[in-house]
């Protein structure tokens, strides 16, 4: 199975900052690469596919990055509503997996 | 909008089998490949298995000899089910539509998820 990084694991940042969350895999997974917000006790929301796409109604201040084995998801601006723990996914091989997930909260 | 809905029994003891169904409204299960994906409490997700609408399945390796996913297009619902339980598969699991596999492996619809719990 291909082996999903992410880190930091956990991250504090303030309303209006910049945040980039890093995903690493165990090989090349070309742009395979998929990005997930989740909230407590709600199902994960696909933000990014293939690793640059943003998802239809995704606000534009989520952009993803990256290829190969190297992936990142940045935040512009954040947002009260951005607080939340965020996961990648490979979609190169099954079975499919995702990293350990980022929890970001707020300073 | 398609929406997803996951149903079933929220307590399933020991060793008995874990069923679960997965409606899907809004739109049709033709053409797509729907998934189920699990996550124990306070830990990250993990995928189970997926069909396509014509009935093929790819199961992952570390269940597959306890999963079966089935489809019934005329009821527009897909089927999990999960043999010889432990404590070990307490989870909430989902329902998740992809629209292919590899680069289409993406989830962009899931359902709200429910809460299976394992135990006597």
């Amino acid at each position: 199975d291909i082996q999903m990084t992410q880190s930091p694991s956990s991250l504090s940042a303030s309303v209006g900052d910049r945040v980039t969350i890093t995903c690493r895999a165990s090989q090349s997974i070309s742009s395979y690469l998929n990005w997930y917000q989740q909230k407590p006790g709600k199902a994960p929301k696909l933000l990014i596919y293939a690793a640059s796409s943003l998802q239809s109604g995704v606000p534009s201040r989520f952009s993803g990055s990256g290829s190969g084995t190297d992936f990142t998801l940045t935040i512009s601006s954040l947002q009260p509503e951005d607080f939340a723990t965020y996961y990648c996914q490979q979609s190169y091989s099954t079975p499919t997996t995702f990293g350990q997930g980022t929890r970001l909260e707020i300073k | 909008q398609v929406q997803l809905q996951e149903s079933g029994p929220g307590l399933v003891k020991p060793s008995e089998t874990l069923s679960l169904t997965c409606t899907v409204s809004g739109g049709s299960i033709n053409n797509y490949y729907w998934s189920w994906i699990r996550q124990p409490p306070g830990k990250g997700l993990e995928w189970i298995g997926y069909i396509y609408y014509s009935g093929s399945t790819n199961y992952n390796p570390s269940l597959k000899s306890r999963v079966t996913i089935s489809v019934d297009t005329s009821k527009n619902q897909f089927s999990l089910k999960l043999s010889s339980v432990t404590a070990a598969d307490t989870a909430v699991y989902y329902c998740a539509r992809h629209p292919g596999v590899y680069l289409g492996g993406y989830f962009d619809y899931w359902g709200q998820g429910t809460l299976v719990t394992v135990s006597s």
